[in-house]
């Protein structure tokens, strides 16, 4: 089955600065890959996500990258603020009504 | 977006006893639907899968007869905690989706529920 890691598991940055959060994934037939933005004992909030044939995509200050050769996508944020502190998770899933699969997640901060 | 509601948000039960989660999905039908938990300061974890009008598909480590799922209509899935234990304490939470064609791709969630057993 398919297998998500995710690094860092935490990451501090100074206001304004930039933050990329990577994930690897396993299974090459995986072909949707979502960024959720969870805060404590709230559902997760879908912040971005990137279908398999898009190589990037990108909506104001938050962009994801794509390989799917290495299968490895990444999350960046620019010019963060106090705001995006959360924890971040990335997710992989199959074509048709499959289950996502979550990485361990990120917990960002930003220092203000 | 898709709704997905599950209630109730917060339970506090006894060592023992069962507590049934109600996940609904208020605007579509959802023919499957997942469960996941989640502990402190860890991921979602696929609990198992939920098929409208058959059995769940349980992952490996997850007892069957110990979390019960129900999935009578197309628009409702439950998840029963039987004997409820200390260790069971945990955020449970039910997704759907994606609806429509095979464009959509987006996952819903509800809300989450917190279990804590004394």
């Amino acid at each position: 089955g398919e297998n998500v890691e995710q690094h860092p598991s935490t990451l501090s940055v100074q206001e304004g600065d930039s933050a990329v959060i990577k994930c690897t994934y396993s299974d090459s037939a995986s072909n949707y890959f979502p960024w959720y933005k969870q805060e404590l004992g709230k559902r997760p909030q879908l912040i971005i996500d990137i279908r398999s044939n898009v190589g990037e995509k990108k909506d104001q200050r938050i962009a994801v990258t794509l390989n799917k050769t290495a299968k490895h996508f990444s999350l960046h944020i620019t010019e963060t603020q106090p705001e995006d502190s959360a924890v971040y998770f990335c997710a992989a899933r199959g074509a048709g009504n499959t289950p996502l699969v979550f990485g361990k997640g990120t917990r960002l901060s930003v220092i203000a | 977006g898709a709704v997905v509601s599950q209630h109730p948000s917060r339970v506090i039960c006894k060592s023992g006893t069962s507590v049934k989660i109600e996940c609904r999905s208020l605007d579509f039908q959802a023919t499957t639907m997942f469960w996941y938990r989640q502990f402190p300061k860890q991921s979602l974890m696929l609990m198992a899968t939920s098929n409208e009008g058959s059995k769940a598909t349980y992952e490996q480590g997850v007892e069957k007869d110990k979390f019960l799922i129900n999935h009578a209509s197309l628009t409702l899935s439950t998840l029963t905690v039987t004997s409820a234990h200390p260790e069971d304490s945990s955020f449970y939470i039910c997704s759907a989706g994606p609806v429509g064609g095979s464009m959509n791709t987006e996952a819903f969630f509800g809300q989450g529920t917190r279990l804590t057993v004394v």
